[in-house]
């Protein structure tokens, strides 16, 4: 089973616009971090926001913030007043204390587009 | 600079021969992690060093991958007999400690097996 979905292969959104990228997660270890990543055109991947699984308020960085939805297991990334230099691929991705395990485990990704 | 650097930014090889490549994490970042990334793909977890030691090298593939972090900065991942299968990009992530939970990656490193 996936641990990490992301539903939308592509989105086009007008620049200005605030734009949802939607992220669901399996887990059954009650304490896991939930992470969203860019990677431009350029290839490196750059952190933009994190959320524990016991954190009370939504993370918020900026222009990025995330909808922490526990019991639906969701972590959409909300992107405000979206940018030109928005566009790239999105990566939403978990990591689990289970057993100290301290990988990340990705979903599939989702490229942005911002139209001008 | 302050980032994570990987080198080399493209590899080509062909088939059948041994590669190297590079990781410097960033400075007193105790935890690295190796991924490879397919194209259209999420990146995929190979392996995750705490200090000099591999703590967890369940994604490596087979024994024709191995990494080694011999002073607890940076590493090194090998691929003895590449494959045109092997072909990908090959990121690297480090973290403060191996609590911390933000991992920071580099560039990456293209891989081409021909």
């Amino acid at each position: 089973a996936q641990k990490i979905t992301q539903t939308q292969p592509g989105m086009f959104v007008q620049e200005k616009e605030a734009v949802t990228l939607d992220c669901t997660y399996d887990t059954s270890d009650p304490s896991y971090g939930l992470f969203w990543y860019k990677q431009p055109s350029s290839g490196e991947m750059i952190f933009l926001i994190y959320q524990g699984s016991y954190d009370q308020q939504n993370a918020t960085e900026g222009r990025y913030s995330l909808n922490f939805q526990k019991a639906r297991k969701s972590a959409n990334l909300v992107i405000s007043a979206s940018q030109l230099g928005d566009s790239a691929m999105y990566f939403c991705a978990m990591r689990e204390a289970y057993q100290g395990a301290q990988k990340l485990v990705f979903g599939q990704g989702t490229r942005l587009t911002i139209n001008p | 600079g302050a980032g994570v650097s990987q080198t080399p930014s493209n590899k080509v090889t062909e088939k059948g021969k041994y590669v190297e490549l590079r990781c410097d994490p960033i400075s007193g970042h105790t935890a690295l992690y190796w991924y490879r990334q397919s194209l259209g793909q999420g990146p995929e977890f190979l392996i995750y060093f705490q200090g000099t030691g591999a703590a967890d090298d369940s994604g490596l593939p087979n024994d024709r991958f191995f990494a080694v972090r011999p002073e607890g900065s940076v590493s090194t991942l090998k691929i003895q007999r590449t494959e045109r299968g092997d072909s990908a990009v090959y990121l690297c992530a480090s973290s403060a400690t191996d609590r911390a939970d933000t991992q920071y990656f580099g560039p990456g490193t293209r891989l081409t097996v021909l």
